[in-house]
C-alpha cells in the first residue's frame, strides 16, 4: 500500500539556522508531490509542488524541495529559518491511480529557538 | 476572493447526538475532502466526493456520511456521536483530480468534542 513517513516527529533549530525535513513515499511509479504547513489552530497551507520536469522546486517562504526518484524522498529545505516558520510541516503524494486523493504523512512539528 | 470556509469553529456535543458540520467553497472545483486530525495520526481521508451527487468512502467512513447536492457544499453528519469522534475536522477542494492542479486547499477545522 502507499504510504508516507514523515521520520522526524519533532525538530529544534535555531533561528537562522538552515533546515531540512525528510519525507519518503512508497509508491511503485512517481506520484505528485506536496508539502503543506499548519501553524497552531489553522488549516493546511499549500508550501510547494512537484508533478514533473525539474527536481528542485521552489515554494512560498523560502522554502525549497528535491525530489530525488532514487531515494523515494521529497525533502523540504530552508537556508535560513526564522521564528515564523515555528509550524507543524506535512508531506503528501497523490498516487496517479487514486484520482484526488492524497496521502498525508504524520508530520514534523517544528520549532525555532531564538 | 475564492475560500472554503467551515462551521461551527467549535462545537460540543454529548454522546448520542446527531452532529453535522457544514463545509462551503467558492472555488468551484468538483472535488471536496473530509479529514480528521489527531495526535500521533496526521491526516486521515473520512469521506470524499468528485463532483454532485458523488460521494465516496475514505479510510476512517465509519459513523460519518455525506452528502453532495450542490457544487459548493459538502455537510459532514455524524449520525450518533461517540467520544473516539473528539477531534478536529477539515475539509478541503481541488480542482483536478489529475494534472497540475491536483493540489487541496484547507478550511480552518472544526475542533469536535464529544462528552
Amino acid at each position: 500500500a502507499q504510504s508516507v513517513t514523515q521520520p522526524d516527529i519533532h525538530i529544534t533549530v535555531s533561528e537562522g539556522a538552515s533546515l531540512e525535513l525528510r519525507c519518503n513515499y512508497s509508491y511503485g511509479a512517481t506520484p505528485y508531490l506536496f508539502w503543506y504547513v499548519q501553524s497552531p489552530g489553522q488549516g493546511l497551507q499549500l508550501l510547494l509542488k512537484y508533478f514533473s520536469g525539474d527536481t528542485l522546486v521552489q515554494g512560498i517562504k523560502g522554502f525549497e524541495a528535491e525530489f530525488k526518484r532514487s531515494q523515494s524522498s521529497f525533502n523540504l529545505r530552508k537556508p535560513s529559518v526564522h521564528w515564523s516558520d515555528a509550524a507543524e510541516y506535512f508531506c503528501a503524494v497523490g498516487p496517479h491511480n487514486q484520482g484526488g486523493k492524497l496521502i498525508f504523512g504524520q508530520g514534523t512539528e517544528l520549532s525555532v529557538k531564538p | 476572493d475564492a475560500e472554503i470556509t467551515q462551521s461551527p469553529r467549535h462545537k460540543i456535543t454529548e454522546t448520542g447526538r446527531q452532529v453535522t458540520l457544514a463545509c462551503h467553497q467558492t472555488w468551484n472545483h468538483n472535488n471536496m475532502f473530509w479529514y480528521r486530525q489527531d495526535l500521533g495520526h496526521g491526516l486521515r481521508l473520512i469521506h470524499y466526493s468528485y463532483g454532485v451527487q458523488d460521494t465516496n468512502k475514505g479510510e476512517v467512513s465509519d459513523g460519518y456520511s455525506v452528502s453532495r447536492s450542490n457544487t459548493e457544499d459538502l455537510p459532514l453528519t455524524l449520525e450518533s456521536a461517540a467520544s473516539s469522534q473528539t477531534s478536529v475536522y477539515f475539509c478541503a477542494s481541488s480542482e483536478n483530480p489529475s494534472g497540475s492542479r491536483r493540489e487541496q486547499y484547507f478550511g480552518p477545522g472544526t475542533r469536535l468534542t464529544v462528552t
